[in-house]
């Protein structure tokens, strides 16, 4: 596509519930990047993918938190028993030329309530 | 690691006047540098980057920075500033070299211009 699409744009979830984030990269883009933005804040990094594979996840912040990109394309960012404290905006981006060359999707507003 | 300080986090400027935004950022190794733009429930979006050479970049939307190594800083300026400038603008920085993938930014400078 024309742009990094990320969807749902908005989700509020209940307390220890499940969650799945779903980001597609523009087309080709081999790279693709998970960042969590809490209110106030900068964008957090997550973890990178190259291809299929998770070529760093240091910032996933506990085991709740995982990802995939099965296909090489699009990704999927899974947050299990949800707390309060996971309420923010995930953004993702995609590259071909590494840190050069973000775009960033507008993001999925977290609520955990 | 790599940080990044913004110092301001809210600016306020009028219509047609100038604007510095400060960022100073520290590493043990060589960085690039660049300058993203949020506008409301929008994603981030990049303004400038610095990767070598002329140590002045010029960006889009009439924005510009320089780096300078010595003072470990990439302060963004525009000479006048529109209504719709009004965003949130974030400093970051990375590693200078192939396979350094991660961005880490700065806490964010809202700027609001003031008709």
């Amino acid at each position: 596509g024309a742009g990094v699409s990320q969807t749902p744009s908005n989700k509020v979830t209940e307390k220890g519930k499940y969650v799945e984030l779903r980001c597609d990269p523009i087309s080709g883009h081999t790279a693709l990047y998970w960042y969590r933005q809490s209110l106030g804040q900068g964008p957090e990094f997550l973890i990178y993918f190259q291809g299929t594979g998770a070529a760093d996840d240091s910032g996933l912040p506990n085991d709740r938190f995982f990802a995939v990109r099965p296909e090489g394309s699009v990704s999927t960012l899974k947050i299990q028993r949800t707390e309060r404290g996971d309420s923010a905006v995930y953004l993702c981006a995609s590259s071909l030329r590494g840190a050069q060359g973000y775009t960033f999707g507008s993001g999925t507003r977290l609520t955990v309530v | 690691a790599q940080s990044v300080t913004q110092l301001d986090s809210q600016v306020p400027v009028f219509e047609e006047a100038p604007v510095e935004l400060r960022c100073n950022y520290s590493s043990s190794v060589s960085v690039y540098l660049f300058w993203y733009v949020q506008y409301p429930n929008q994603g981030l979006q990049l303004l400038l980057k610095y990767l070598s050479g002329s140590t002045l970049v010029k960006g889009i939307n009439g924005f510009e920075a320089e780096f300078n190594k010595s003072q470990t800083s990439f302060h963004l300026r525009k000479p006048s500033v529109h209504i719709s400038d009004t965003a949130e603008y974030f400093c970051a920085v990375s590693k200078a070299n192939f396979g350094n993938e991660k961005l880490t930014f700065g806490t964010g400078t809202r700027l609001t211009i003031i008709p």
